[in-house]
């Protein structure tokens, strides 16, 4: 198994407080990203990372940001959480994005952390 | 706009019924088509990467394929050790991922 990691696994907070979520890998791989899960929507992606310090949205980041000060640490900030935030939420890693080549990029996903926002 | 449709949402077999899960894309220079497998509670595992229409990959009983326009994941004499959440998802230009809803598999014994 790939090893990722997510911290906390699950979390009860109120509305409007801030609330950051942790992935680690010990895979050096380069890309990370940060999905929510669901039911209806499957998976979608809030953000992702490229490498350190460099970051980009996806489909579904406002309220969401993200920081990766560190090749193995992705964090996920909710700055005010709101109630539509509950969610499961998915770090997933991937090896590289080669733009000559069809390169390697298949995920592997962490646990998962089970976010409830009262 | 990349998308992925997968079908049925839910199948129910028998074990040993063999049968096929669709996923349907339309995505601007395939680089990928993905398969995963994921268990209640759990994040998504990693089974196949396709690249090319033609192209198949076997691993026990399960068997990927993939057309120009659709991927099919054959499940032969499955067990109830297969039932999951299997996902499709594709990467495109953009090298970003899109993934389908999934197809919910149980396998009755």
């Amino acid at each position: 198994d790939a090893g990722i990691t997510q911290s906390p696994r699950h979390k009860v907070t109120e509305t409007g407080t801030p609330v950051t979520l942790r992935c680690h890998q010990t895979e050096n791989h380069r890309y990370m990203y940060w999905y929510r899960q669901d039911p209806g929507h499957g998976l979608r992606l809030i953000h992702y990372s490229y490498g350190v310090k460099d970051t980009d949205k996806g489909e579904v980041s406002d309220g969401y940001s993200v920081s990766r000060s560190k090749t193995e640490d992705f964090l996920l900030t909710l700055e005010s959480a709101t109630s539509s935030q509950t969610s499961v939420y998915f770090c997933a890693i991937s090896e590289f994005w080669d733009r000559v080549s069809r390169g390697s990029y298949e995920q592997y996903f962490g646990p998962g952390t089970r976010l409830t926002v009262t | 706009e990349d998308q992925v449709t997968q079908s049925p949402e839910a199948l129910r077999l028998q074990e040993g019924e063999s049968s096929s899960l669709n996923c349907s894309y339309t995505v601007s220079g395939l680089r990928g088509l993905f398969w995963y497998r994921q268990d209640p509670g759990k994040g998504p595992e990693f089974l196949f990467t396709l690249y090319s229409a033609g192209e198949e990959k076997e691993k026990e009983r399960l068997k990927a394929t993939l057309t120009k326009k659709e991927s099919f994941l054959h499940i032969t004499a499955p067990k109830p050790e297969d039932s999951a959440t299997y996902l499709c998802a594709s990467v495109g230009g953009s090298y970003i991922p899109t993934f389908g809803r999934g197809t919910s598999l149980i396998v009755h014994p």
